[in-house]
């Protein structure tokens, strides 16, 4: 069974510009959740797809925004790049959405906004 | 909207001696909570979880956590350290009708031998 797996692993920005995350989510799941994780902190929701369909979002501004295709893989997009985008971002995969359910955490992929 | 307080920003202990990490929560609903830890370079393991039921929670590597329901509290502890659990600890808790993980700053444990 394959974990999640993202990519890439690393990335190197500067400010304005757009930059796109990719994750496969674990077999069988149908919900991919993103995370932001600032150097020192715990990670921050960005938002949750289920099913193809944004099924709720945390305090991230309009320019993050996110896909979800049929085989449940998933994009997240940051427009307008700013030096505080600088961040690991986590997708998460669980089989469905709901608290309960365990969230299968990738590796992340490091931004750096220069 | 809930919240997660980590008591401790950094835990050094020695190798073979018991540790405890602090986790407060503030909800006024009824919650699910978690411990994650991220080694590093790498994502974030579940180590154990409260859904209902019994408030001693056992998980994996030798990791248990109680619910205390009355102090809002969710303390991971672990009898006996090895240098393999240095790591970064997470608290995380959901409410009981939402789908988000909200997590708190993190503990990091440092096991010396």
């Amino acid at each position: 069974e394959t974990g999640v797996t993202q990519s890439p692993t690393h990335l190197i920005k500067t400010r304005g510009q757009q930059v796109t995350l990719r994750c496969s989510s674990q077999s069988g799941h149908n919900t991919v959740s993103w995370y932001q994780q600032a150097l020192g902190q715990g990670p921050q929701f960005i938002f949750q797809y289920y099913r193809e369909e944004e099924n709720g979002r945390g305090n991230f501004p309009p320019r993050f925004s996110g896909l979800q295709f049929p085989n449940y893989s998933s994009e997240l997009n940051v427009n307008a790049l700013e030096l505080d985008d600088s961040a690991l971002y986590l997708c998460a995969s669980s089989l469905t959405s709901g608290g309960y359910n365990e969230q299968f955490f990738g590796p992340g992929t490091r931004l750096t906004v220069l | 909207a809930q919240s997660v307080t980590q008591l401790d920003s950094q835990v050094p202990v020695f190798e073979e001696a018991p540790v405890e990490l602090r986790c407060n929560y503030s909800s006024s609903v009824s919650v699910y909570l978690f411990w994650y830890v991220q080694y590093p370079n790498q994502g974030l393991q579940l180590l154990l979880k409260y859904l209902s039921g019994s408030t001693l929670v056992k998980g994996i590597n030798g990791f248990e956590a109680e619910f205390n329901k009355s102090q809002t509290s969710f303390h991971l502890r672990k009898p006996s350290v090895h240098i393999s659990d240095t790591a970064e600890y997470f608290c995380a808790v959901t409410l009981f009708n939402d789908y988000k993980l909200s997590f708190g700053a993190g503990t990091t444990v440092t096991v010396r031998a």
